[in-house]
């Protein structure tokens, strides 16, 4: 079992719409989630980061975490041509590893 | 705030060769760690350092190695290069803590021919 595994893509959606990405985990310990965007070329950036259940938002972007599920999500609202890229989630155990799933690669179609 | 520089951003090495990879972290940072990307493995963890010590090791075999001086900069190394080897390199630099985020440089797309 991958100790990151996200949904796999790609994901195409229409601008202005709802882009859903999902993150699953092994490592019941883990401690911090996080979700980096990677435009084609680049090196990933930080857009958001969650370690309390519940939701957290940030702009256009809402990261979700259900701790007992071992789930995090990302959900991009009115979503954007800029916003297509490959999204990463990471997971933080107990160890300080940061350790990333494949990616989902999202294109937003205008 | 300068960000994390690698160096060099890209290399061509044939097969049987050594490399060197430098990274320069976010100062104030004491938190480096390396990863691999490559277009069908994603982003595969190589080792984490912190206050000059290897605090995690990835899967990876003995030919990657790395270390960490006293300012925090890092260094890997891959002996002996493999076709396979030839991949994008990142490092990242954190703050200490589980709650601290990774920062990436550029990366150095490596070639091995």
């Amino acid at each position: 079992q991958k100790e990151v595994e996200q949904n796999s893509g790609p994901l195409s959606v229409p601008e202005g719409a709802i882009a859903s990405l999902n993150c699953t985990y092994s490592d019941r310990g883990s401690q911090s989630f996080f979700w980096y965007r990677q435009y084609s070329g680049k090196s990933p950036e930080l857009i958001m980061f969650i370690y309390s259940n519940g939701d957290k938002e940030d702009g256009r972007f809402t990261a979700q975490l259900n701790k007992a599920s071992q789930y995090v999500s990302l959900l991009i609202r009115d979503s954007q041509p800029s916003d297509s890229a490959t999204y990463l989630c990471a997971v933080r155990a107990n160890d300080y590893k940061l350790s990333f799933g494949a990616g989902t690669t999202v294109t937003v179609r205008a | 705030k300068a960000g994390v520089t690698q160096t060099p951003r890209y290399l061509i090495k044939t097969r049987g060769q050594q490399v060197t990879l430098s990274c320069s972290p976010i100062s104030g940072h004491r938190s480096v760690s390396w990863y691999q990307q490559t277009p069908g493995q994603g982003l595969q963890f190589l080792f984490e350092y912190f206050s000059e010590t290897q605090r995690n090791k990835g899967n990876f075999p003995g030919r990657f190695s790395g270390r960490q001086f006293s300012n925090s900069r890092s260094e890997m190394n891959v002996s002996t290069l493999e076709l396979g080897d030839s991949a994008l390199y990142l490092c990242a630099s954190s703050r200490t803590g589980a709650d601290s985020p990774l920062h990436f440089g550029n990366g150095t797309r490596l070639t091995v021919t």
